[in-house]
């Protein structure tokens, strides 16, 4: 069970916009600790898609946006092309008992149709 | 360029013990917090532990902690994970990745460990 709460899957047709939940608690996301967002295609590293909430890195296209409230964030895809088709990740700091560590989502699939 | 080189991974039996290494270039190495990161078949990226840029301070996952030892080599630009007390759980791609600010800006391209009897 991931500490940071994403949907398995999502999809959309070519052209739509999609968004993808990510989900977590008082202790991670809702204490104030930035979400980082992560594109992987099957058998490849992760690549950084979103930083510190919002930002997109050099060459990560605006179609991509990210955007936090409370203890949530979002990354949204508008004009979906096949080639996003991808698994997709979100990542905090979570500060519990066990300390202050790096946490991830479970990951989001998404299909475009 | 930054570049990030992992190797070590094999297959190794339940209970056994292996060495990852992760080689930098491209940057100054000392300047960053690094990271391991696992993604077993078919599964999510798990946090598995991460060192502070001097070495000094390590922070684990709890399902690594007493089995696993990071550590670097600041003047050979490499990262180390030594694992011990392998279980099958253990089975992953393991990534080592740069830390900048809270997130991850490289990654490398990872080295498979197969913990099978």
């Amino acid at each position: 069970q991931s500490v940071l709460t994403q949907p398995p899957s999502v999809s959309g047709a070519p052209g739509q916009r999609i968004t993808i939940s990510c989900t977590g608690s008082g202790s991670n996301i809702g204490a104030g600790y930035d979400v980082h967002w992560y594109q992987q295609v099957p058998g490849t590293a992760p690549k950084l898609l979103i930083y510190a909430n919002t930002n997109r890195p050099s060459g990560v296209p605006d179609r991509f946006s990210g955007s936090k409230s409370g203890t949530s964030a979002s990354l949204a895809i508008t004009g979906l092309q096949a080639e996003d088709e991808a698994d997709y990740y979100c990542q905090s700091y979570d500060n519990s008992l066990s300390g202050l560590n790096w946490v991830f989502g479970g990951g989001t699939k998404l299909t475009v149709l | 360029e930054v570049q990030l080189v992992e190797s070590g991974g094999t297959l190794v039996q339940p209970g056994g013990s292996l060495r990852l290494s992760c080689t930098a270039s491209g940057f100054t190495f000392n300047y960053h917090l690094m990271h391991w990161v696992r993604q077993a078949p078919g599964k999510g990226l798990e946090y598995v532990s991460s060192i502070s840029g001097n070495g000094v301070n390590t922070y684990y996952a709890n399902s690594v902690k007493g089995r696993f030892t990071i550590s670097r080599d600041n003047s050979r630009n490499t990262l180390y994970l030594q694992m011990g007390s392998l279980r099958t759980e253990d089975t992953a791609v393991y990534y080592c990745a740069r830390q900048s600010s809270g997130w991850s800006d490289y990654w490398g391209q990872g080295t498979r460990v197969t913990v099978s009897s």
